[in-house]
């Protein structure tokens, strides 16, 4: 059974580091993009990025880039999302999500196995 | 930028038909998907490509996709389809991009 275990909730100041992660169980964890989704409280969801865990491909939408960080261990089956300096306008519900296919090639955009999220808060 | 554009909200009565669109420049040239997102859970792919169905997913769950528009209809609509629906899409200059979401209430 496909299972994305993802950390818990996180309550941070603006300015702080955090890194979030997504442990991924019952399938072949490199050979799968894993993809980041936000969705700030009450509103849609928005796509971060994507990343191939075989080889590290990470890819960002245009309007992520800079702003986050994608990576993976597949040591450890486990995929991360990272701010270094974390913003209010940061808070929001941050999910990760495997795609359909298998294979590096396959359209990365297709998401059929979802973790529960985790939500962060960005407060002073 | 490429957008999709959503109705923010639809509503039916149980056991009709309804169609949920999204429209976008050329989307008929692109491969849709749909997601269903009940309030305080992860959403649920429930049409990739268009009009392909995931293992577990209802018959009564369908998708068009041509011109400008994609389509997600659903035949004979239950209670607990009720729920928040996005499209999504990829453009090669925008990468991935979801529409803004419709809520369907079954009444």
């Amino acid at each position: 059974e496909v299972q994305l275990e993802q950390s818990g909730a996180e309550l941070k100041k603006p300015g702080e580091s955090l890194k979030i992660s997504c442990k991924a169980s019952g399938y072949t964890f490199p050979n799968y993009w894993l993809a980041w989704v936000r969705q700030k409280p009450g509103k849609g969801l928005e796509w971060l990025g994507t990343i191939y865990p075989a080889d590290s491909d990470a890819r960002y939408s245009p309007s992520f880039e800079g702003q986050v960080t994608i990576s993976a261990d597949k040591s450890i089956n486990t995929a991360y999302l990272e701010w270094s300096r974390l913003k209010a306008s940061d808070t929001a519900m941050f999910y990760c999500a495997r795609t359909l296919f298998f294979g590096s090639g396959s359209h990365k955009d297709i998401l059929s196995y979802w973790g529960l999220g985790t939500l962060v808060t960005v407060s002073s | 930028s490429f957008e999709l554009t959503q109705a923010p909200a639809v509503s039916v009565s149980p056991r009709q038909a309804v169609s949920i669109t999204c429209s976008g420049d050329k989307l008929g040239d692109k491969f849709v998907s749909w997601y269903q997102q009940k309030p305080g859970q992860s959403p649920v792919l429930v049409i990739h490509q268009n009009n392909k169905r995931p293992s577990g997913i209802p018959e009564r769950f369908s998708g068009a996709n041509s011109g400008n528009t994609a389509a997600l209809t659903i035949s004979e609509t239950e209670v607990t389809d009720e729920a928040d629906y996005y499209c999504q899409a990829w453009d090669s200059a925008t990468d991935v991009v979801f529409g803004g979401g419709t809520k369907l209430t079954v009444l």
